[in-house]
């Protein structure tokens, strides 16, 4: 039972790259998170998908794109890199349910902007 | 603006003790406040949750205390243990979007 699976685990990436995070569970979960963590910031929201086809932005947009490919797999992609991305990456799912669910978070990609 | 406030960002406590993180929301709308505990190298995993019609859930040594008048929720950690030592992170939640606070490293001494 994986549960959410990220790839890569870690990353070094030069000024101007691009690259695609990826992202995928196992539990039949309608909604999909993308977050940074930094530093004394605590998780912040990139993009969400409440189902398969829909995408929104969350707190930190700017700088990324997402694809809800399917129902399992939600990707996040870095058109052109800069520093300021340099972060650890956390994708999640949730069911949808009145009255709340746990998310469930991957292990996260390690993100080097040089 | 924040919409969860966290505090402290660092707590260390000896072993035995009881270990109190607090947090703050702004949000009346919020339906459910859960904890995430984070190892290094490791995604945050749900230790507790609450709803707001409850006061108080208990598992184990872990209890959240709820105080909807106030708007504030608390973790606390009876008897803590070296391998309580993480980081804490607190959140609430509306329609399936989730607001963190910042966050708290917890080290218990030994």
């Amino acid at each position: 039972n994986a549960g959410v699976t990220q790839t890569p685990k870690f990353q070094v990436l030069k000024t101007g790259q691009s690259m695609t995070l990826q992202c995928a569970q196992d539990m039949n979960h309608n909604s999909m998170y993308w977050y940074r963590q930094d530093p004394g910031m605590g998780l912040r929201l990139i993009y969400y998908s409440a189902s398969e086809g829909t995408t929104d932005k969350g707190e930190v947009p700017n700088g990324y794109n997402v694809s809800r490919l399917n129902k399992r797999e939600f990707s996040l992609r870095l058109e052109s890199a800069a520093p300021s991305q340099t972060s650890v990456y956390f994708c999640a799912s949730s069911e949808e349910r009145v009255g709340g669910q746990p998310q469930h978070f991957g292990d996260g990609t390690r993100l080097s902007i040089l | 603006q924040q919409q969860v406030k966290q505090s402290p960002q660092s707590l260390i406590v000896q072993k035995g003790g009881i270990s109190i993180i607090n947090c703050a929301y702004e949000n009346t709308a919020f339906d459910y406040f859960p904890w995430y505990q984070q190892f290094p190298g490791k995604g945050p995993a749900l230790l507790i949750a609450i709803r707001p019609d409850v006061s108080e859930k208990k598992e184990g040594r872990f209890t959240i205390s709820f105080n909807k008048s106030a708007k504030q929720f608390s973790l606390h950690i009876m008897d803590s243990q070296p391998g309580d030592s993480a980081t804490y992170f607190c959140a609430a939640s509306i329609s399936n979007q989730f607001y963190f606070g910042t966050g708290t490293s917890l080290t218990v001494i030994p």
